[in-house]
């Protein structure tokens, strides 16, 4: 059965610091990852898709890497803004023909200006 | 991407009612999914809405606790039945795009008393 861990469960950090939020999957047999953010009792915005054959994704401030053997992703944002204060989720699917998401435990970020 | 509303964005029920929640997309789509996050955790997938049929349960969920309709491509809704305390948690439609990505809807935050 997939579990999806995220570490740290919560991070508060000054504003302009660079940081990274990471995933880990125990199958490594997954199609794709997203990672997600969610604001306090609000939906989920997607920020980054990484297929199962990309190695990494990018998008403004937001680098994220996937490492399938090692069962690994991490989510890299450059130069923290109080508007960054989220919860981030990644969650991952499994093999080609499913797209049911098995979400990680996340990460509540908390950049202090 | 795609744009989905949910109704209504909360609502605050008493023990032993239902409640119906409306999902719609602004395009149709083939994969549309419902999500339930209860407080303080990660979100679970309840079931797979599939058009034209009954929708696929997942470990946990009943049909008889969450009746989910799928009439068209664009629009779904979730029953949550015979509410209890537990019930209580942000109810999220999803749908599947492009390369496999998923969007979501802004959430319906249910309380029961």
């Amino acid at each position: 059965k997939q579990e999806v861990t995220q570490i740290p469960a919560a991070l508060s950090v000054p504003e302009g610091e660079n940081l990274v939020l990471n995933c880990s999957f125990t199958d490594s047999a997954i199609y794709n990852l997203q990672w997600f953010r969610q604001d306090p009792g609000k939906g989920l915005t997607s920020l980054l898709l990484i297929q199962s054959s990309q190695r990494e994704q990018t998008s403004g401030r937001l680098n994220a890497s996937l490492d399938k053997s090692s069962g690994r992703s991490t989510l890299y944002i450059a130069a923290s803004q109080p508007g960054d204060s989220a919860t981030y989720l990644c969650a991952v699917s499994r093999t080609s023909g499913t797209y049911k998401y098995i979400f990680g435990t996340g990460t509540r970020l908390k950049v202090l200006a | 991407s795609a744009v989905i509303s949910q109704k209504p964005s909360r609502d605050i029920c008493q023990r032993g009612t239902s409640l119906t929640i409306q999902c719609q997309v602004d395009s149709q789509v083939t994969m549309m999914f419902w999500y339930r996050q209860q407080p303080g955790q990660s979100l679970t997938l309840i079931a797979t809405a599939n058009q034209g049929s009954e929708a696929t349960y997942e470990s946990g969920f009943v049909i008889d606790k969450f009746p989910i309709s799928r009439p068209n491509l664009t629009f779904s809704t979730l029953t949550v039945s015979n509410m209890s305390p537990e019930d209580s948690s942000i109810y999220l439609c999803s749908v599947v795009l492009g390369p496999i990505e998923q969007f979501f809807g802004p959430g319906t935050r249910l309380t029961v008393l």
